[in-house]
């Protein structure tokens, strides 16, 4: 069964100070794919980048960035100088390619709170 | 595009009564989903259909929970009758889904407090 595990539930920092959110899946499949979204406190569901297993190559947006490492099932997400805006709950989520139908399951979300 | 646009915004009742939750997908998606979000359990994926057929319900919490997709452009989601434990934010997402996986779109979500 496939599983996403966000050990950090909490996660404050000063602002300007790197930080890496930690996502670690379980899965039977050989094709999946791993997303990172963004909760702020308005409570919307805001996507932020979707990787397929066969892309190791991790990717650089701006401040963010993504580390995926298929040897050690983990897709870690690093936010560089980090502000007062990033503040927010951060769900990694994994979904299986089974045909037609996809389901998406969620981690249970790192809360990262970011001091000015 | 609207993006996926759930109704209402916010939704309170009294234990008991019936609760429906709307939804309508982004048009060219077939696939819908609905979840259920709240501190203690986090985001739980209740039901998904696939070209509007019911794929697995097997996030359901229990019968009183029922979804329906009657046509491509809209869902509900209806608790009957709702108890307090219900109380929670619903997200309805859609998504592109076939040969590959186009990522999902959520919906803004209802918020649901029963008394």
């Amino acid at each position: 069964a496939q599983k996403v595990t966000q050990a950090q539930t909490e996660i404050s920092v000063v602002e300007k100070e790197d930080v890496t959110l930690d996502c670690v899946y379980e899965t039977r499949d050989t094709t999946y794919y791993l997303f990172w979204y963004k909760q702020p406190p308005s409570g919307e569901l805001v996507f932020l980048i979707r990787r397929n297993s066969f892309d190791e190559q991790n990717e650089i947006s701006g401040r963010y960035s993504w580390n995926f490492q298929k040897s050690t099932s983990s897709f870690n997400f690093t936010i560089t100088a980090s502000q007062v805006v990033d503040s927010a709950v951060y769900f990694c989520a994994l979904s299986e390619a089974r045909g037609a139908t996809n389901k998406l399951i969620f981690g249970t979300g790192t809360l990262l709170a970011v001091q000015p | 595009d609207a993006g996926v646009i759930q109704s209402p915004r916010h939704e309170v009742t009294e234990m008991g009564q019936e609760v429906t939750l709307r939804c309508k997908p982004i048009s060219g998606h077939n696939s819908l989903f609905w979840y259920r979000q709240t501190m203690m359990r986090g985001l739980e994926l209740l039901i998904y259909f696939n070209n509007n057929v019911p794929i697995d319900d097997s996030g359901m919490p229990e019968d009183r929970f029922s979804a329906k997709m009657p046509n491509a452009s809209f869902s509900t989601l209806k608790i009957q009758p709702s108890e307090p434990r219900d109380s929670a934010v619903y997200f309805c997402a859609s998504s592109k889904t076939g040969a590959s996986n186009y990522g999902y779109t959520f919906g803004s979500g209802t918020r649901l407090t029963v008394v």
